[in-house]
């Protein structure tokens, strides 16, 4: 059954450092998503992109944060100077349609910042 | 502020009973509502969409939807101590295509 990949599974960083976190969605998907877990928190929603653009951002996701996909098949997650309250885990989705929200979501990456 | 509301629980109940989850939703401009099963420590897992008012059955699953009372259910049949997770619910609303999702209720099944 197809999925979304994701590496690494978990990361330590010190504050300050630059974190990529990477997806390869499902192939036939057109839809990424970026979505991160605090620990005991709700599911908050980062950025949707589609057509090599972002679609949506939410307010979370500020300056520090950017996405790209360099190539056919991976989606990356970038956080330029991680600040302590980065730490949560980041989680990878893709759908084949915008509008219905089947998001397929990855098995996340887990972000400490120390 | 769009919120979605669910009660964290836990909720208890033995093996072969219906479990019932429950969520409410702020905004009537909300399209389309997931209901995701998370596993501690793992990911997200679709387990029922529903777009129109009424009931949708699917296995032992059937959500349930009204939009007039913003309130979107989840009922279990025959549960299984497998079913133990967080259940999360998930708006989408209209013009977008990003989820919303509560807090998630805790389901504990017992044998």
């Amino acid at each position: 059954e197809p999925e979304v990949t994701q590496t690494p599974s978990h990361q330590v960083t010190q504050m300050g450092q630059e974190v990529i976190l990477r997806c390869v969605p499902i192939s036939n998907h057109l839809y990424f998503y970026w979505y991160r877990q605090i620990l005991g928190q709700k599911v908050e929603f980062l950025v949707s992109f589609y057509n090599n653009e972002i679609s949506e951002k939410s307010e979370i996701f500020d300056d520090q944060f950017s996405v790209e996909r360099p190539d056919g098949s991976n989606f990356t997650l970038k956080i330029r100077s991680t600040k302590l309250e980065d730490s949560a885990m980041y989680f990878c989705a893709s759908s084949d349609s915008s509008s219905t929200g089947e998001l397929f979501f990855g098995e996340g990456s887990r972000l400490t910042v120390l | 502020q769009k919120e979605v509301e669910q009660n964290s629980g836990p909720l208890s109940v033995p093996e072969g009973a219906i479990a019932s989850l429950n969520c409410t939703y702020s905004d009537r401009g909300s399209q389309s509502f997931f209901w995701y099963r998370q596993y501690s420590g793992k990911s997200p897992e679709l387990i029922m969409f529903i777009y129109s008012n009424g009931d949708k059955e699917d296995g032992r699953f059937t959500a349930q939807l009204n939009k007039a009372s913003q309130y979107v259910s989840l009922l279990i049949r025959d549960s299984q101590p497998s079913d133990s997770a967080t259940y999360l619910c998930a708006v989408n609303l209209d013009n977008t295509d990003k989820l919303i999702f509560g807090t998630g209720t805790r389901l504990q099944v017992f044998p």
